[in-house]
């Protein structure tokens, strides 16, 4: 069954500080994956797109890693901000006919001062 | 700003009754998406379109359906609505069907059955 889990579920981190966020999944076949970021509220931001041949992705203070073989991606967050308190959702594309995309449940990420 | 619009922002009604959400996609995009996201759950995949044609088909109901007008704006139909139906309702649209392609969304309709 094509699963997105994301870990952990919630996160709370004082301003100015590193944190990662991880996603397993178990889609196959696989054509990209991608993390989205979610204000309360709002729509979800897309931060990062990684096909199977990607490793890194950058996007501002945002950095993702993909390794396809063990299926495991991070998205790593540089120097927090209080404007980063958001929903982090991992999203797997999967390949073929189908290419659904299977939404993970999301980290919900609080940045305090 | 995403430049997907969407409206109503919010929108209250009672059970058994039919409402209908409308998107328009960003300019140019030819793929509209819809979501249905319920308090602290995740976004759960409706239904998509292509210019005008079904494209994919996700966990939408039989109550609900959706269309997509030659202008490429999407209407979201909701009948016989239930307590559980009360939801975020999102649409998102992108450039083409492609798999690789960045979904933009827009903020959302608050459906609230009372």
């Amino acid at each position: 069954k094509n699963q997105v889990e994301q870990s952990p579920q919630s996160l709370i981190i004082l301003e100015g500080k590193n944190c990662t966020l991880q996603c397993n999944y178990t889609v196959s076949p696989f054509s990209n994956l991608r993390w989205y970021k979610q204000d309360t509220g709002r729509g979800p931001v897309s931060l990062t797109i990684m096909t199977f041949s990607e490793n890194t992705k950058s996007n501002g203070r945002y950095t993702a890693t993909l390794d396809a073989d063990t299926k495991q991606s991070s998205l790593h967050i540089t120097a927090s901000q209080l404007s980063d308190s958001a929903s982090y959702i991992c999203v797997v594309s999967a390949a073929g006919n189908n290419r659904k995309l299977i939404w993970g449940l999301g980290t919900s990420l609080a940045v305090n001062p | 700003d995403s430049g997907v619009t969407q409206t109503p922002k919010h929108l209250i009604t009672a059970t058994g009754q039919r409402v209908t959400l409308r998107c328009s996609p960003r300019s140019g995009d030819l793929s509209v998406y819809w979501y249905q996201q319920s308090l602290d759950q995740g976004l759960q995949f409706l239904i998509q379109y292509y210019n005008g044609e079904e494209r994919a088909k996700g966990n939408i109901l039989e109550r609900f359906s959706a269309q997509q007008f030659p202008d490429l704006h999407s209407e979201l139909n909701l009948s016989s609505l239930e307590l559980g139906d009360s939801a975020l309702y999102f649409c998102a649209s992108s450039a083409s069907s492609g798999s690789n392609q960045p979904q933009h969304f827009g903020d959302g309709t608050r459906l609230s059955i009372l």
